[in-house]
């Protein structure tokens, strides 16, 4: 009964490649965004969706592409894998108020 | 640009003392602040949050002071236990806003 789960949870994959990450909340928040720690441990957001509605898009490269199919699901995309892509991100859902909840994160390695 | 900073990386206190973490900004229309913790490979959770309007809130062991004209605030946390080690962030936002801004984060060690 996690609040807001990622998966997975671990990702290698090569440069050049597709892949995806799922997230999915159910505290029936409106609101929910990607936000991206690089190595510097800078935590920067990506995109905020509220009830599938795309909000804030933080110029962010177009081989990202959030998908909310619906308000408890917020997947994030990611064409042509790059070396700089590498990082953990995690996605954060927000009901009324200022407080976030986080999920646990994705650690993304391109080799 | 980094409109919220906090300077100190890392922080090491002893069981028992009080640990002060300083966050800083420069966005003058920052209203409303908060403290996440983290532990590692865990995302980060809500600790305190504070308004523009006040320059102090505590919940338990936990205050956050705001100084608004000096753009700076702080976390105490008093009395230290070794279940308080982890990162800490310090996040803005602005009314009307959405997003969250986020310092780099202080790593909290504490001593037993």
């Amino acid at each position: 009964d996690t609040a807001v789960s990622q998966t997975p949870k671990y990702l290698v994959t090569q440069m050049g490649n597709d892949k995806s990450i799922k997230c999915e909340q159910n505290l029936g928040h409106d609101t929910m965004y990607w936000y991206k720690q690089d190595s510097k441990k800078f935590l920067k957001i990506m995109f905020s969706y509220n009830n599938k509605e795309l909000i804030i898009n933080e110029t962010v490269p177009n081989r990202f592409s959030p998908k909310s199919p619906d308000k408890a699901h917020l997947n994030l995309h990611i064409n042509s894998l790059e070396l700089g892509d590498s990082a953990v991100y995690f996605c954060a859902s927000r009901g009324g108020g200022y407080g976030y909840t986080f999920g646990s994160g994705t650690r993304l390695t391109v080799v | 640009d980094q409109q919220v900073k906090q300077n100190s990386p890392s922080l090491s206190v002893q069981e028992g003392r009080i640990s002060i973490l300083n966050c800083d900004y420069t966005n003058s229309m920052f209203d409303y602040f908060l403290w996440y913790k983290k532990y590692p490979a865990e995302g980060p959770t809500f600790l305190i949050s504070i308004s523009s309007i006040k320059d102090k809130n505590e919940d338990g062991r936990f205050t956050v002071f705001l100084n608004k004209s000096a753009k700076h605030l702080s976390l105490h946390i008093v009395p230290s236990q070794p279940g308080d080690s982890a990162v800490y962030f310090c996040a803005a936002s602005a009314t009307g806003n959405e997003k969250l801004t986020f310092g780099t984060g202080t790593r909290l060690t504490i001593i037993p």
